[in-house]
């Protein structure tokens, strides 16, 4: 079945550090790719996304890339702040209008200063 | 930006015992939806919902989960009669529409405790 696997956690950083978080996934058919945020005490937030082949999403200094060839959507920021510290969650849908959108385990972040 | 609010933010329970969770979705919102997170594993959608009736459910919805919009705003989410299973944090989520481009909005979480 379709699903999300992401790099396990916790990842430590110093603060302006390059951050990497791994995802790939496995579908049927071509879904769009997303990221979401959990700040502590917060629900999720997307942080961004990318629909198509080759399209990189960004925002926030973050960036991921769709990469149909290696099923991947790797979370990359050049450098991190402590206000990054957070859970991020890669996740899928299909575009098949459906209403599921399928997620990863999460990967919490803590970026120290 | 609106908000999706989830109330309790805690809810602790026997097994057995019934629990409703609510949620007010943001306001001009059509589709909503429920995921759980059981700690350490994924975030795992359960249910959806349009127009007052159910568009789609995960296996884990069985017939121990309801979901109601008994009024304009709140969206609730019923579990007759817990399992220590059932312990996760359950997330509130909506949408103006579905599908692949749909952002979704969700709450900050119940953390359901099942004794």
């Amino acid at each position: 079945g379709d699903s999300v696997t992401q790099m396990e956690g916790p990842v430590t950083l110093s603060e302006e550090a390059f951050l990497t978080i791994n995802c790939t996934y496995t579908a049927t058919g071509y879904p769009s790719l997303f990221w979401y945020v959990q700040y502590p005490g917060e629900g999720l937030q997307l942080l961004l996304k990318a629909t198509k082949a080759d399209d990189k999403g960004s925002n926030k200094g973050f960036e991921a890339t769709y990469r149909k060839e290696t099923t991947s959507f790797h979370l990359e920021k050049g450098s991190v702040q402590v206000s990054d510290s957070a859970v991020y969650f890669c996740a899928l849908i299909l575009n098949t209008g459906g209403f599921k959108t399928i997620f990863g385990a999460g990967t919490r972040l803590f970026v120290k200063a | 930006e609106p908000e999706v609010t989830q109330t309790p933010s805690h809810q602790v329970t026997q097994m057995g015992q019934e629990v409703i969770l609510r949620c007010v979705p943001i306001s001009n919102h059509l589709y909503f939806y429920w995921y759980r997170q059981i700690l350490g594993q994924k975030v795992e959608f359960l249910v959806s919902f349009y127009n007052n009736e159910i568009s789609e459910k995960s296996e884990i919805f069985d017939d121990q989960f309801s979901v109601e919009r008994p009024d304009g705003s709140n969206f609730t989410l019923k579990i007759r009669s817990t399992k220590l299973e059932d312990s996760a944090m359950y997330f509130c989520a909506s949408s103006t529409r579905p599908g692949a481009n749909e952002k979704l909005f969700f709450g900050s979480g119940t953390q359901l405790s099942v004794l």
